[in-house]
């Protein structure tokens, strides 16, 4: 099974609102990373939070970590239309794994101007 | 520098038929992998290399997948026999070191097969 779930599955809101997906995972990690998808083509990197921060902001990017709950959440303030897209959180983990990323099936988030 | 390319950007292929996709990673990165996105879905891990020698290929498939790297650089994914359920978009990535950092993402290769 996937190590990074994410929700919603889908999220539409209106230019200038706030957006927040969240990210679950089973297993410990080293680092958890998100990424951002156009049009179902490569993947952007957005920020990566290790296993050791519980916080990291990037522009308009706000990531949290709760290592406890295994859980990370990423929002976007002040949402722009061009903020459309497919949000994939990515994973490490520790053992099974190996050195490979594994992603969740992501959010899309439509933002409507 | 450049970033990571892939080629073709899309192909199309009748089922049985043979299909090779190529990466060519950011120079100076060490690991390249392939991963699989159907259609509205996350990314499926196929293979890792560190340098040339793969010591992940967990996530092919089926033994009609294969792949390659050569000078530590360009890989080839080669799908042999092409079924309809391959028909996805193959994307590839680098990045600096063995590890699970950054990955740097081509743009590519969309395979639809009739």
């Amino acid at each position: 099974s996937q190590q990074g779930e994410e929700d919603p599955q889908a999220l539409s809101i209106q230019e200038g609102e706030n957006a927040t997906m969240n990210c679950s995972y089973k297993t410990s990690i080293n680092n958890l990373q998100w990424y951002r998808q156009n049009s179902g083509r490569g993947l952007v990197h957005l920020i990566l939070i290790r296993s050791n921060e519980r916080e990291k902001h990037s522009g308009r990017l706000r990531v949290t970590l709760d290592t406890s709950k295994k859980s990370s959440s990423l929002l976007i303030t002040a949402s722009r239309a061009a903020d459309t897209a497919s949000y994939f959180c990515a994973t490490d983990a520790k053992g099974e794994y190996g050195n490979k990323l594994v992603f969740g099936a992501g959010t899309i988030l439509r933002v409507k101007s | 520098g450049a970033g990571v390319s892939q080629s073709p950007s899309n192909k199309v292929t009748e089922k049985g038929k043979d299909v090779e996709l190529r990466c060519d990673p950011i120079s100076g990165h060490t690991a390249l992998y392939w991963y699989r996105q159907s259609l509205g879905q996350g990314l499926e891990f196929l293979i890792y290399f560190q340098g040339n020698s793969a010591p992940d290929k967990s996530g092919l498939p089926s033994d009609r997948f294969s792949a390659e790297r050569t000078g530590g650089s360009v890989s080839t994914l080669t799908i042999q026999r092409t079924q309809q359920e391959d028909s996805a978009v193959y994307l590839c990535a680098s990045s600096l070191a063995p590890s699970t950092d950054t990955q740097y993402f081509g743009p590519g290769t969309r395979l639809t097969v009739l």
